[in-house]
């Protein structure tokens, strides 16, 4: 049972490096989202897919871009890193259904220096 | 607009003690209601979910009852112990936005022996 795979599970950048976390899960899931970890800030949702090809924006989504080009795949892209993009990033999927919990991957902490 | 609200962290206990964690949401029409964990350096999972009014949801001890009339969702348990030491999350999802969670900002257990 993979579930939702995130990886890189560390990474370091220096600032304007760009990098792409990457996000698959094998549950057929056709919700899946990006979300970053804050302290104090909860978790904030940066991006969110419903199926292959549809894509939209969550609370969050400047400096960030995704693409849905599989069920299984949801990549996040930072094109040119700040050091504000220094978080925990976290990916989840789950049906589209409301009353069915998301699937959390075991995040990616990302450092920006 | 939709949102939850959890109480503030960080909540100290000693073993065995009995658990309250606050959380109120305000939601256009029947949310969905969920509790997530999130243990030291790992993603989110499900501890437990109520999806209609009067629903109560239950796991691992801990259990949660959907009230309407008051909109909370309040997590407890009898007898904490030292293991359940974690980060709690409260979170809603609507039926007309199949997938997307709303979370409360996250309170923090720290159960002492």
């Amino acid at each position: 049972n993979a579930g939702v795979t995130q990886t890189p599970k560390f990474q370091v950048l220096k600032t304007g490096q760009s990098m792409t976390l990457q996000c698959a899960q094998d549950m057929n899931h056709e919700y899946m989202s990006w979300y970053r970890q804050d302290p104090g800030m909860g978790l904030r949702l940066i991006h969110y897919s419903v199926g292959a090809g549809i894509t939209d924006q969550g609370e969050v989504p400047n400096g960030y871009n995704v693409s849905r080009s599989t069920t299984e795949d949801f990549p996040l892209r930072l094109l040119s890193a700040a050091p504000s993009q220094t978080s925990v990033y976290f990916c989840a999927s789950s049906s589209l259904q409301s009353n069915q919990p998301q699937h959390f991957g075991d995040g990616t902490r990302l450092s920006i220096l | 607009g939709n949102s939850v609200t959890q109480m503030e962290g960080p909540v100290t206990l000693s073993e065995e003690a009995f658990l309250t964690i606050n959380c109120t949401y305000t939601a256009t029409g029947y949310p969905s209601l969920f509790w997530y964990v999130q243990y030291p350096g790992e993603g989110l999972q499900l501890l437990l979910k109520a999806t209609k009014a009067d629903d109560k949801g239950s796991n691992k001890g801990f259990e949660a009852t959907y009230r309407k009339e008051t909109t909370s969702f309040h997590l407890e348990k009898g007898s904490v112990q030292v293991s359940d030491s974690a980060v709690y999350f409260c979170a809603l999802s609507l039926y007309n936005q199949g997938g997307k969670l709303i979370f409360g900002q996250g309170t923090e257990l720290s159960v002492k022996p």
